[in-house]
């Protein structure tokens, strides 16, 4: 595997399940990110987590947890979502230096539908 | 509030016809400019970062320019295989990036 893979690719769940994305970085990178794409809206960054530590959450809801438990592997867990949580959920890798936010690595995201 | 804003929404052109697309940007303190590629049922595709007004970069027909206040994203003589989504974002004092809407690319054959 290269790059950023996710799983995965097609979910569809009810609103009462709880469910688990997948995502892997195999490009060395220290940080990772979980985005959500809708359509007609710009991309927006759900969490960040650089070295493992989740340094940012972008005022997400809680039936979003996130989980890194090391620099390669990224999930992003879900319970009692609502329909319009429906998206395309994208996860992405860069290499921080700490100066200034690097190019991002993008996976081919996971396309949810909440029915 | 950082914003970003891409124009147009969506762009045609026939091959071999060049064009320019928009990205204007408001950011306390820029970090980057960012420059990527979408193509359906796909993540975005890096192409360029821009940290200072007059830097450009090029790749193959595109070539970025940044300015205090926008950034261009030319594309010359395109080709079919150009078609495509491209997003713009920003980076600044929050360190988290703003993504622009896109600009929707058809080249047509």
């Amino acid at each position: 595997e290269t790059g950023v893979t996710q799983t995965p690719r097609h979910l569809v769940m009810g609103m009462t399940n709880k469910k688990s994305l997948k995502c892997e970085q195999h490009l060395g990178h220290n940080a990772m990110y979980w985005y959500k794409q809708s359509a007609k809206k710009p991309l927006e960054l759900m969490f960040v987590y650089n070295f493992k530590e989740q340094t940012e959450n972008n005022s997400v809801p809680s039936r979003f947890s996130p989980e890194c438990p090391n620099s390669s592997h990224l999930f992003l867990h879900l319970h009692t979502l609502q329909p319009e949580d429906s998206a395309l959920y994208l996860c992405a890798s860069s290499q921080e230096t700490g100066q200034v936010l690097g190019e991002q690595y993008f996976g081919p995201g996971t396309r949810l539908t909440v029915t | 509030e950082d914003q970003v804003t891409q124009s147009p929404e969506a762009l045609r052109l026939q091959e071999g016809e060049s064009s320019s697309l928009n990205c204007s940007y408001t950011v306390s303190g820029l970090r980057g400019l960012f420059w990527y590629r979408q193509d359906p049922g796909k993540g975005p595709e890096f192409l360029f970062t821009l940290y200072s007004a007059g830097e450009e970069k090029e790749k193959e027909r595109l070539k970025a320019t940044l300015t205090k206040k926008e950034s261009f994203l030319h594309i010359t003589a395109p080709k079919p295989e150009d078609s495509a989504t491209y997003l713009c974002a920003s980076s600044g004092g929050s360190y988290i990036p703003t993504f622009g809407r896109g600009t929707s690319l058809i080249v047509h054959p």
